[in-house]
């Protein structure tokens, strides 16, 4: 079946310094890869999206890679900040252009001052 | 404009009775989806809503989980016979279409507690 791996141990990070965070999957291959941030207590909120002919994504001091190869999706933060503190989520499309998403469990990333 | 909506925020009920979850879709968007997560987990899914019909029912842990949507709009989900592994965050996300591209505007959930 369908399986996505987030590294389920929290990332601490120095401000400033750029955050990395991995998003690996399984007995798939997707068209799209989403990333989306989970506040405690709020839904998730859409970051970026990569279509499987991109190799990198970039949207202000994040940047996102797809790897069809590797079956890996990479998820940087640059001049990482206190308020990048949160849950980051990748999703996958379950099946073919309906929206229906399967989510990894997500990395808690933590940006010390 | 307003966001989706979900009600109620929290929701405690006893094992054995049934609980109602309301979301309120961005006004306009076509496709409505349900989603389960538990503590320390990623997000499952649980149904679709392209329209008022479901195409894909198949995330529902049970039968005794169903959900409807009126107008296009509002949906409800239902829990009947609620049991303690029932407990969780149920969010709703709606987007203008049920297309991958298309990006999903999630609702704050609702926590329910199954005593």
């Amino acid at each position: 079946s369908q399986k996505i791996e987030q590294n389920s141990e929290a990332l601490n990070i120095q401000e400033g310094k750029t955050a990395t965070l991995t998003c690996n999957y399984t007995n798939y291959s997707p068209a799209y890869l989403q990333w989306y941030r989970q506040d405690p207590g709020r839904g998730p909120v859409f970051l970026l999206l990569i279509r499987e002919n991109e190799k990198e994504k970039r949207k202000e001091r994040l940047k996102v890679t797809f790897d069809t190869t590797l079956k890996q999706s990479l998820f940087h933060i640059t001049a990482s900040q206190p308020a990048d503190s949160a849950t980051y989520l990748c999703a996958l499309e379950r099946s073919s252009n309906t929206g229906k998403l399967i989510f990894g469990q997500g990395t808690t990333l933590q940006v010390k001052p | 404009g307003a966001g989706v909506s979900q009600s109620p925020s929290n929701k405690v009920t006893e094992k054995g009775k049934d609980v109602e979850l309301r979301c309120d879709p961005i006004s306009g968007h076509t496709a409505l989806y349900w989603y389960r997560q538990s503590l320390g987990q990623g997000l499952e899914f649980l149904i679709y809503f392209q329209g008022n019909s479901a195409p894909d029912k198949s995330g529902l842990p049970s039968d005794r989980f169903s959900a409807e949507r009126t107008g296009g709009s509002v949906s409800t989900l239902t829990i009947q016979r609620t049991q303690q592994e029932d407990s969780a965050v149920y969010l709703c996300a709606s987007s203008p279409q049920a297309a991958a591209t298309d990006t999903q505007y999630f609702g704050p959930g609702t926590r329910l507690t199954v005593l």
